[in-house]
């Protein structure tokens, strides 16, 4: 079975600072990969997705995440972080030919300091 | 494009009562169809999963007398939470993939709210 861990709860970046959340996936073969973002009593909006080709992925609103097979990581990224940034973000595995069922990591809730 | 809507956004109800929340997908047919349940400050966790005119297929420890879904059309899903208790007190989420497009992409709605008194 797949399975995604988040390991940093909570992250607190100082806005125009760099940032870099964490997410390794657990999972047989070459899985489907995303990053959502969840703003407060809101649904989830995709970042980005990994499916094949270019290990680096760019997203929206300046994000990028890369895959690395070697340690099984989707890291997301963004050079500098505005306020509006501050949400949570969700990694995501899918199994492929899974039915598209997804497998959420617990979240990373990222605060933006001014 | 992909836009993924619920109805409501939030509702309260009393114990006992049956709740029913609505997910449609406005401009794009969707194959598939998800639905979350989502605690404070937790990961999504997935209920079941629906096709149109098919049976839903419900997650291990998913109560599927109590989550009733039905799939009727290519653009809309429903969610009847069946005498409604505290417990069931919670967000919900749908999803849904494009037919027409990626398959293994969800987009998901806004969330419903529901509060059982």
């Amino acid at each position: 079975a797949q399975s995604v861990t988040q390991p940093d709860i909570h992250i607190t970046v100082s806005e125009g600072a760099s940032l870099e959340l964490r997410c390794n996936y657990s999972y047989g073969a070459t899985p489907y990969l995303f990053w959502y973002v969840q703003s407060p009593g809101q649904g989830l909006q995709l970042l980005l997705k990994y499916f094949s080709g270019d290990t680096l992925v760019q997203g929206i609103k300046g994000f990028e995440a890369e895959f690395k097979r070697s340690q099984s990581s989707f890291n997301l990224r963004k050079p500098s972080v505005h306020w509006s940034d501050a949400a949570e973000y969700f990694c995501a595995v899918g199994a492929r030919g899974g039915g598209n069922k997804l497998t959420f990591g617990t979240g990373t809730q990222l605060k933006v300091e001014l | 494009g992909a836009v993924v809507s619920q109805h409501p956004s939030w509702v309260i109800c009393k114990s006992g009562t049956s709740v029913k929340i609505e997910c449609r997908s406005l401009d794009f047919q969707a194959t598939t169809m998800f639905w979350y349940r989502q605690f404070p400050k937790q990961s999504l966790m997935l209920m079941a999963t629906s096709n149109e005119g098919s049976k839903a297929t419900y997650e291990q420890g998913v109560e599927k007398d109590k989550f009733l879904i039905n799939h009727a059309s290519l653009t809309l899903s429903t969610l009847t939470v069946t005498s409604a208790h505290p417990e069931d007190s919670s967000f919900y989420i749908c999803s849904a993939t494009d037919r027409g497009g990626n398959t293994d992409t969800q987009y998901f709605g806004p969330g419903t709210r529901l509060t059982v008194l």
